[in-house]
């Protein structure tokens, strides 16, 4: 069974600095996605970034970057200029991609850590 | 879209009562899935639909839990005989068709209180 790991519980940011965010897992599939989810207070979880194993290439979208390192199994998100609303609670999670590239689909659950809050100062 | 919809979005109910939660899915969406997540706590994952089937549960989902999705739309979750141990945010996802790590898109989630 995969595990996700995120021994973080609260991390905290000035305004306008960055910010890195741990995760690690284990799995002993080759083939899968990895994602991190953001889930502001008293609302629905949101997408912020995945990252598919067998590309190399680190993921970003805008402020947000993955330091993904296979070998290691470690899956970090960096936010650059933090900004207010930001802040959350973040969640690392991993999904099996395994059949998928033979043609066949895998159900597509998701198994998540346990979580980090992130607090953002003005 | 309309996003996912979850109701109630609160539920308060004594120990030993029954209970039953609905999520509608985005509309064009097949694949959805139920996570339950404890305060403080990442969601885990309980059961997931394709269309009408279920084709995976967790073993979270004792024989107190059942799950429906009749005609591949919305879903509905029932308790029996709830416990205090039940008291989480249930909280229901759903995906679009196909490969490619496809976003799950979450609902606001039915909070339930055992008391």
């Amino acid at each position: 069974a995969q595990t996700v790991t995120q021994s973080q519980p609260e991390m905290s940011v000035q305004e306008a600095e960055t910010v890195t965010l741990s995760c690690t897992y284990d799995t002993s599939e080759s083939d899968y996605y990895l994602f991190w989810y953001k889930q502001p207070p008293s609302r629905q979880m949101i997408l912020v970034i995945r990252q598919e194993a067998y590309k190399q290439q680190n993921a970003t979208e805008n402020r947000f970057s993955v330091n993904f390192q296979k070998a290691a199994k470690s899956f970090s998100l960096k936010i650059s200029d933090s900004q207010l609303g930001d802040a959350a609670m973040y969640f690392c999670a991993y999904r099996s991609a395994i059949g998928e590239r033979a043609g066949g689909t895998s159900y597509g659950k998701l198994t998540f850590g346990q979580g980090t809050i992130l607090t953002v100062h003005p | 879209d309309t996003g996912v919809s979850q109701n109630p979005r609160h539920k308060i109910t004594k120990r030993g009562q029954n209970v039953t939660f609905r999520c509608d899915p985005i509309s064009e969406h097949n694949r959805l899935y139920w996570y339950r997540q404890t305060l403080g706590q990442g969601p885990e994952f309980l059961t997931y639909f394709q269309n009408e089937a279920q084709l995976e549960k967790s073993r979270l989902l004792s024989d107190r839990f059942s799950a429906e999705r009749p005609k591949g739309s919305f879903s509905t979750l029932e308790i029996q005989r709830t416990e205090q141990g039940d008291s989480a945010m249930y909280l229901c996802a759903s995906s679009r068709p196909g490969t490619g790590g496809t976003e799950q898109y979450f609902g606001p989630g039915t909070r339930l209180t055992v008391t």
